[in-house]
């Protein structure tokens, strides 16, 4: 049974960095069958795709929402076993619940997810 | 990018009874669409893919149908834990996954 546990870093001011960790247990951050996305859901603008990485063929990848893809970096942690999610130059906008999940590699639905974190950006 | 629609936004539907939800694709996806379920303070779960394939441990109340634009995630005989909201999701057209806005089912 795959696990994905979140980070909580909760508040963040604005123009700083948002950094969230996501670990897994149960399957690998090099799997060649899997990819690892950061998804985040806001009442205005519901659930939305940030962006992911993945491990093929001996080499990392990375995609990224065209929405964020000037903020982001998603890094893979072999170490730890687990990935991050950087979103630099934040503001009130990026007030969301965050959450983690894995997707099945050349398919596409994310079929585990972590339990999400709330990061509220203020001044 | 892939738009998804969901209708109606709420649904009121007594337990036992059957609730239908849809979902509209702004292109063909073929059947690369899922469903996912989210109670209160809790993750997405995700109940079909495939566009009809049930998840591990989702009870057979559960079916979805559909391809090209047109989706349907049907549940049979509601039950309490059942009350939740549904989103449907694209993977065809990737990246970027995109989601529908989520249909409500309420206890009527």
């Amino acid at each position: 049974q795959v696990q994905l546990q979140q980070s909580n870093p909760g508040l963040v001011k604005t123009s700083q960095t948002l950094s969230l960790t996501c670990a897994i247990s149960g399957d690998s951050v090099s799997s060649n069958s899997a990819a690892w996305n950061w998804i985040r859901q806001s009442p205005s603008r519901g659930l939305e795709w940030l962006g992911r990485t993945y491990y093929r063929s001996n080499k990392w990848y990375n995609d990224y929402a065209v929405s964020v893809e000037s903020r982001i970096t998603i890094n893979p942690d072999t170490s730890k076993n687990q990935f991050s999610l950087q979103l630099t130059s934040v503001t009130p906008e990026d007030t969301a619940v965050y959450y983690c999940a894995r997707d099945v590699l050349g398919e596409g639905f994310l079929d585990y997810w972590g339990l999400g974190t709330l990061v509220t950006v203020s001044s | 990018e892939i738009v998804m629609t969901q209708s109606p936004a709420t649904l009121s539907v007594s337990p036992g009874e059957r609730a239908t939800v849809s979902c509209r694709a702004s292109q063909n996806i073929g059947s690369n669409l899922a469903w996912l379920q989210q109670k209160p303070g809790q993750a997405p779960r995700l109940l079909i893919y495939g566009s009809s394939t049930r998840a591990s441990d989702i009870p057979v109340r559960f079916s979805g149908s559909g391809s090209g634009t047109e989706f349907t995630l049907t549940i049979t005989s509601l039950q309490s834990e059942d009350f939740a909201v549904y989103y449907c999701q694209q993977y065809n057209d990737w990246p970027p996954w995109t989601f529908g806005q989520g249909t409500k089912v309420e206890v009527k």
